[in-house]
């Protein structure tokens, strides 16, 4: 099956810091989704983007299918950016709704 | 516009009990995924409904069953509890998950179940 790959597994910032998180995946895609896990659990899509680039607000997102990669821009972090970061995909022939989640990335967010 | 409702949010059931979790989708939404997490496995997918039938199902034993009625709610349940089953499971809605755009995922806050 597809292999997920999410780096770094850990960051810690300090508010109005910039960052850069990466996922990575071992084949082709037609869905990849970016959430956001808050304290309490909730998963709050952040971003379908199976190719591309998207904005929304200090967050953006760009997908390169052909490498098989996605990267999650966060700017001006606030310290209600921290909770934890997944990448998930699917692919056809998996069904589109079985999403495949990486490992997370855990970011922490300091005054 | 609601969002996915899970209830209930906590239980906490003693080994060999079985539970039910429910789910509402976002209205209009048709198909509903179930995923388990755990801080061992991660995220993991159990199974998804679409119009009463299951299309797609995870690696788990059979104890884990779903069902989808006719206005789209869907109940998840685990027989024979096992510790391991202690977890949070989520519940996931989209449209219909054939076409792009509308095959968007949103979650519910989750059932969180301890297993004692």
């Amino acid at each position: 099956g597809i292999q997920v790959e999410q780096s770094p597994p850990d960051l810690i910032l300090q508010e109005g810091a910039n960052s850069t998180l990466r996922c990575n995946f071992s084949d082709s895609v037609n869905n990849l989704q970016w959430f956001h896990q808050n304290p309490w659990g909730q998963l709050i899509n952040l971003f379908y983007i199976p190719s591309g680039t998207k904005q929304n607000g200090r967050l953006s997102a760009t997908t390169v299918a052909t490498e098989r990669y996605s990267l999650l821009y966060i700017s001006s972090s606030q310290t209600t950016d921290s909770g934890v970061y997944f990448c998930a995909v699917a692919r056809i022939s998996g069904g589109y709704n079985k999403l495949i989640f990486g490992a997370g990335t855990r970011l922490a967010v300091h005054p | 516009k609601a969002g996915v409702t899970q209830t209930p949010r906590y239980l906490i059931k003693t080994r060999g009990q079985q539970v039910t979790l429910s789910c509402s989708p976002i209205s209009g939404h048709r198909s509903v995924s179930w995923y388990q997490q755990t801080p061992g496995q991660g995220l993991q997918f159990l199974f998804e409904y679409f119009s009463e039938t299951q299309r797609n199902k995870g690696n788990f034993p059979g104890r884990f069953s779903g069902r989808q009625f006719s206005n789209s709610r869907s109940e998840m349940n685990v027989s024979t509890l096992e510790l391991g089953d202690s977890a949070l499971y989520l519940c996931a809605s989209s449209l219909t998950g054939r076409t792009s755009g509308a095959n968007v995922l949103t979650f519910g806050a989750g059932s969180r179940l301890t297993v004692l």
